[in-house]
């Protein structure tokens, strides 16, 4: 398996749902990454884990809540969004830090918030 | 100035063109990642790169430190090319910093 894997594909929500973005790989990757993207835009960095532990958190709002329950599996937490939160979000991993060797994106989901 | 920049911005091009995108950094780096992303897409990871030249298929990457520079080449274009190319570097050993992307259109 060389994929990370990212649910759902597509998430509607609105201002005062909680709601989940899920990622997953098997690879034995031991770094995993969120990246917020607006339209025609470069991707920004919201955090790094490194063996389950939070190791970059680009001073993301408290709305946006990481969550690393193994090292297979990365969640991002979504409370109280609002509406220029809708981007696409992409999750990654990487063997480790700092060689970042193998690093993989997961195809996304696209979030929007109404 | 951006740490990371690429050209052409955008390039567009007929079916069997060889296609080059430029990358051009500002500091010391670690690796350099040459990605793909399709329309409303996730991203593709195309190569990564720390010195010398990779080959996959039509797609050639190449990268001089000395010059903090890498190229990357598309041979014999297709339509299923046309994407947006990414160059992203590796900074600090834990973060990738992004170029803003080259937008390759290849008409048929």
């Amino acid at each position: 398996d060389t994929e990370v894997t990212q649910t759902p594909k597509h998430l509607v929500m609105g201002m005062t749902n909680k709601k989940s973005l899920k990622c997953e790989q098997h690879m034995g990757h031991r770094a995993m990454y969120w990246y917020k993207q607006k339209a025609k835009k470069p991707p920004e960095l919201m955090f790094v884990y490194s063996y389950e532990k939070l190791s970059i958190n680009e001073s993301v709002p408290s709305r946006f809540s990481p969550e690393c329950p193994n090292s297979s599996l990365l969640n991002l937490h979504l409370h109280a969004l609002q509406p220029e939160d809708s981007a696409l979000y992409l999750c990654a991993s990487s063997q480790d830090l700092p060689t970042a060797t193998g690093y993989t994106f997961g195809s996304g989901t696209r979030l929007t918030v109404v | 100035k951006n740490e990371v920049e690429q050209s052409p911005q955008n390039l567009t091009a007929q079916e069997g063109e060889f296609i080059t995108i430029n990358c051009s950094y500002s500091v010391g780096i670690s690796a350099l990642h040459w990605l793909q992303q399709h329309p409303g897409g996730g991203i593709v990871s195309l190569f990564m790169l720390s010195s010398g030249k990779k080959k996959h298929g039509r797609l050639i990457a190449t990268i001089n430190i000395q010059e903090k520079h890498s190229s990357l080449h598309i041979t014999a274009s297709h339509p299923r090319d046309s994407a947006v190319y990414i160059c992203a570097v590796m900074v600090g050993n834990e973060k990738l910093t992004f170029g803003t992307g080259t937008r390759l259109t290849i008409i048929p």
